[in-house]
């Protein structure tokens, strides 16, 4: 059984640098959503993709992050100018879309420490 | 908006003590409700869900029920383990995005 996978699972970036993760969803599922983590914190929506279209953007995702997801498979998440205020755990998740239980399977995170 | 509020940890307990993390929340419509677990250093996992009111939960020990009439989501198990201790969140979904919305956590430490 193959879960959502994500690489890095650290990384440590000088502020100003760009930094790029990679999320690996569940093969058959074709929901994926960018969550960021601080310390302390509960997940915050940050994005979601139904196949490749990206469908939503939370107000938390300035116009220094992008993301993708081409052909509908793995996601990129790309922060550009890193800021110390980036430093989180970003989590990725996949759901299937059909039904309305919303069940979102999670990988293991990116650590970002921007210094 | 849609929110979860959780009551605060950290909660300690001795081994085999019943446990309660209170969960209530604020939402439009019917939303499914989540209890996760996040281990040291490690992502979210599903612990438990229900779908609709009434519905009760349960996994691994662990139980809630989703209560309508008060909004609640508490979770509850008989006898905690040692290896029980984790972060819980509670987390509604069905909002616009179908994206999941948590509560601050609760941090659980158990001691044998």
């Amino acid at each position: 059984d193959t879960g959502v996978s994500q690489d890095p699972r650290h990384k440590i970036t000088k502020r100003g640098q760009n930094v790029t993760f990679r999320c690996d969803p569940i093969s058959e599922h074709n929901r994926l959503y960018w969550y960021r983590q601080t310390l302390g914190q509960g997940p915050e929506f940050l994005t979601y993709f139904q196949n490749e279209a990206q469908l939503e953007k939370s107000r938390l995702l300035s116009d220094r992050f992008s993301a993708e997801r081409p052909k509908g498979s793995f996601s990129t998440l790309e922060i550009q100018r890193t800021e110390q205020g980036d430093s989180a755990m970003y989590l990725c998740a996949s759901s299937l879309a059909a039904g309305t239980t919303y069940e979102q399977y999670f990988g293991p995170g990116t650590r970002l420490t921007v210094t | 908006g849609d929110s979860v509020t959780q009551m605060e940890g950290p909660v300690t307990l001795s081994e085999e003590a019943f446990l309660t993390i209170n969960c209530t929340y604020t939402a439009t419509g019917y939303p499914s409700l989540f209890w996760y677990v996040q281990y040291p250093g490690e992502g979210l996992q599903l612990l438990l869900k229900a779908t609709k009111a009434d519905d009760k939960g349960s996994n691994k020990g662990f139980e809630a029920t989703y209560r309508k009439e008060t909004t609640s989501f508490h979770l509850e198990k008989g006898s905690v383990q040692v290896s029980d201790s984790a972060v819980y969140f509670c987390a509604l979904g069905g909002g616009s995005q179908g994206n999941l919305i948590f509560g601050k956590g609760t941090k659980l430490s158990v001691k044998p």
